[in-house]
């Protein structure tokens, strides 16, 4: 069965520190790859999307970055966090059917 | 996307079966229904979709009318780990439908 991993599942940085959020996920090939962010109580911003390696739509302009260096492997990353960067940024992968499969998910402070 | 309609709130007791509707009125006939879940501080869940027919997986049961106007979910034996917002979404399904935007959902509530 396919199974999707995040780590860290919580990170408190500060502000103008650089960023690197890691999501793997295993048991498929080829997926279609997301990362989201959810203010709190907010609802999902879609930052970046993925349709194979190397392969990066940025839906909303930002200080944030995504990269894509492996099939199973998708990086969000920022060279300077802003306060605004905090949330729960959340990675996931696409279904045949285009339903989402989401990780655990990372909380992310910035101070 | 069509919009959806869902109740704000629901109790359920735990043990019973959970019905939650949803209306989708303006749905198109390449659109499909989806259902997804959050619990308090997890990501969100994917449950079950369908076009048509009902459906039914390891979670829950997906029943849609035939005019497929409305919906139902039903979690047959609700525990207290169902407790959750359910959002119920009307989407086509393709590669262009990128971003899944969830509407205000139905906060579940198993009750001992």
């Amino acid at each position: 069965s396919q199974t999707i991993h995040q780590w860290p599942a919580t990170l408190v940085q500060p502000v103008g520190s650089p960023l690197s959020l890691e999501c793997t996920v295993e048991g498929t090939s080829n997926p279609n790859l997301y990362w989201y962010r959810q203010a709190a109580g907010r609802g999902l911003q879609l930052l970046f999307y993925s349709v194979g390696i190397g392969q990066i739509s940025s839906e909303v302009p930002q200080n944030l970055s995504a990269s894509r260096p492996q099939d199973r492997q998708f990086i969000l990353s920022s060279k300077k966090l802003l306060l605004s960067d905090s949330g729960f940024y959340l990675c996931a992968w696409g279904g045949r059917s285009y339903e989402q499969y989401f990780g655990p998910g990372t909380r992310l402070t910035v101070t | 996307d069509a919009k959806t309609t869902q109740p704000t709130s629901m109790d359920c007791a735990e043990g019973r079966a959970a019905n939650l509707p949803c209306n989708h009125s303006t749905i198109s006939g390449n659109e499909y229904v989806y259902w997804y879940r959050q619990i308090h501080s997890q990501g969100p869940q994917y449950i079950i979709h369908g076009l048509k027919n009902n459906e039914t997986n390891e979670m829950a049961s997906l029943i849609i009318t035939e005019d497929r106007k409305s919906s139902t979910l039903i979690l047959p034996h609700a525990t207290l780990r169902d407790t959750a917002v359910y959002y119920c979404i009307v989407r086509v399904a393709t590669r262009s439908a990128r971003q899944l935007t969830f509407g205000s959902g139905t906060q579940l509530t198993v009750l001992p």
